[in-house]
């Protein structure tokens, strides 16, 4: 089984730098998701790590250490759109298991 | 818009119905996942078909049933239903069998409401 822990709430200003922190302990380990959720609507893709390091994809970065079954996402020049929640996710043998999400608000 | 067609957007039954929940994956996609999230809660996995087949299953009530047909979509029935069956209700899609290797596309979802 896979068990996903993820801060409930963050509060950050906007045009900062936000780091929302992800830990994991699963087995059959696949690599690791980030999705962005806005209230009531799909989860869209973010970012996926297999290999411990960091993945740069414009204002966002997403960070693995397979060894301490940690993920960080990292979210650059916040905007006010970007107020919503970030599922952390585990890929296991067949299935995703997501954390609980972290609603991020970004003040002005 | 993600490729991902979920059927209906929004549906309000009694407790002790039975709804039927659709899902048309992606364009040559053969994993479809099931996810219920309640609110304030995360996305809960109920369960995958790849390609017709059952695969993986998880918290997924024994009142609760799904199956991928033969054209790849696939239905989630909630029978029986109560109060605490109200939720979203997520299908995502993946051209992989497994859950990593690729990422999954979901649904706008269905909401249920369950009076």
């Amino acid at each position: 089984g896979q068990n996903i822990d993820q801060p409930t709430e963050m509060t950050a200003t906007e045009g900062a730098i936000v780091q929302i922190n992800c830990t994991y302990q699963t087995s059959g380990f696949n690599g690791l998701f980030w999705y962005q959720q806005h209230a009531g609507e799909a989860p869209t893709f973010l970012s996926y790590n297999v290999l411990d390091g960091l993945e740069e994809k414009g204002r966002f970065s997403s960070f693995l250490s397979r060894s301490k079954g940690y993920s960080y996402l990292l979210l650059k020049e916040l905007q006010m759109k970007d107020s919503a929640s970030y599922l952390c996710a585990g890929a296991g043998s067949y299935q995703l298991t997501f954390g609980k999400g972290t609603k991020l608000s970004v003040i002005p | 818009d993600s490729g991902v067609t979920q059927t209906p957007k929004h549906l309000i039954t009694a407790t002790g119905q039975r709804v039927t929940l659709r899902c048309s994956p992606r364009s040559g996609d053969l994993s479809v996942y099931w996810y219920q999230q309640s609110l304030d809660q995360g996305l809960q996995f109920l369960i995958q078909y790849y390609n017709g087949e059952e695969r993986a299953k998880g918290n997924i009530l024994e009142r609760f049933s799904a199956q991928q047909f033969p054209d790849l979509h696939s239905e989630l029935n909630l029978s029986s239903l109560e109060l605490g069956d109200s939720a979203l209700y997520f299908c995502a899609s993946s051209d992989k069998l497994t859950g990593g290797g690729g990422e999954a596309f979901f649904g706008q979802g269905t909401r249920l409401t369950v009076v």
